[in-house]
């Protein structure tokens, strides 16, 4: 079955530390998102990219990169310049129109 | 700009009740616009969808018509279950803004039995 696959479903960081969170696509979608998820808050666009080697920041980019080196993937880095990453994170891809799909998310936790 | 306005949770409703959640847009162009449902500790599913004014989203015994004079794209439930419990999300979409999602805050709903 086509979809997305985000991994890992949870993960803890330690201060100072970048992670890196991974999001696989077999839907042959051209555009992929990362939003970030904060309790009894809508989602906020981190970055997207709308074709491969290509992407742009969203509304909160800092402290945070991506990669689109194939089409079926875009991974996520936190990096330590995040200061305030436990959140939980979530990919999405579209087709080029209306059509969302999403992962079902990875929760991110600073120890 | 655009936004999406949904009303403050939680909502809590006695099973078979009728449900309401508010979503009220502000937009530039003319957008489509979607109900997303979230299960706990889930991603995201589309619920339902419309994208003229007048169109009627409907699924799972919900629905939502597209208002076009009220900006609105109310939810609805006849006779709500215990696996309605979920967070309820509203978004609007334009075609010239590459199909971005805006969304609302959410709105988080807990049927009781």
């Amino acid at each position: 079955d086509g979809g997305i696959t985000q991994s890992p479903k949870y993960l803890f960081r330690k201060e100072g530390q970048n992670v890196t969170l991974s999001c696989e696509q077999n839907l042959n979608h051209d555009a992929m998102y990362w939003y970030r998820q904060d309790p009894g808050q809508g989602l906020r666009l981190i970055y997207y990219s709308q074709i491969v080697n290509d992407f742009q920041k969203g509304d909160i980019a800092e402290g945070y990169s991506v990669s689109r080196e194939k089409k079926e993937s875009f991974p996520l880095t936190v990096t330590s310049a995040q200061k305030n990453p436990t959140a939980f994170y979530l990919c999405a891809s579209n087709t080029g129109g209306y059509g969302y799909t999403f992962g079902s998310g990875t929760r991110l936790t600073v120890v | 700009g655009n936004s999406v306005t949904q009303m403050e949770g939680p909502v809590t409703l006695s099973e078979e009740a009728f449900l309401t959640i508010n979503c009220t847009y502000t937009a530039t162009g003319y957008p489509s616009l979607f109900w997303y449902v979230q299960y706990p500790g889930e991603g995201l599913q589309l619920l339902l969808k419309a994208t003229k004014a007048d169109d009627k989203g409907s699924n799972k015994g919900f629905e939502a018509t597209y208002r076009k004079e009220t900006t609105s794209f109310h939810l609805e439930k006849g006779s709500v279950q215990v696996s309605d419990s979920a967070v309820y999300f509203c978004a609007l979409s334009l075609w010239d803004s590459n199909y971005q999602l805006i969304w609302g805050a959410g709105t988080k709903l807990i049927i009781k039995p």
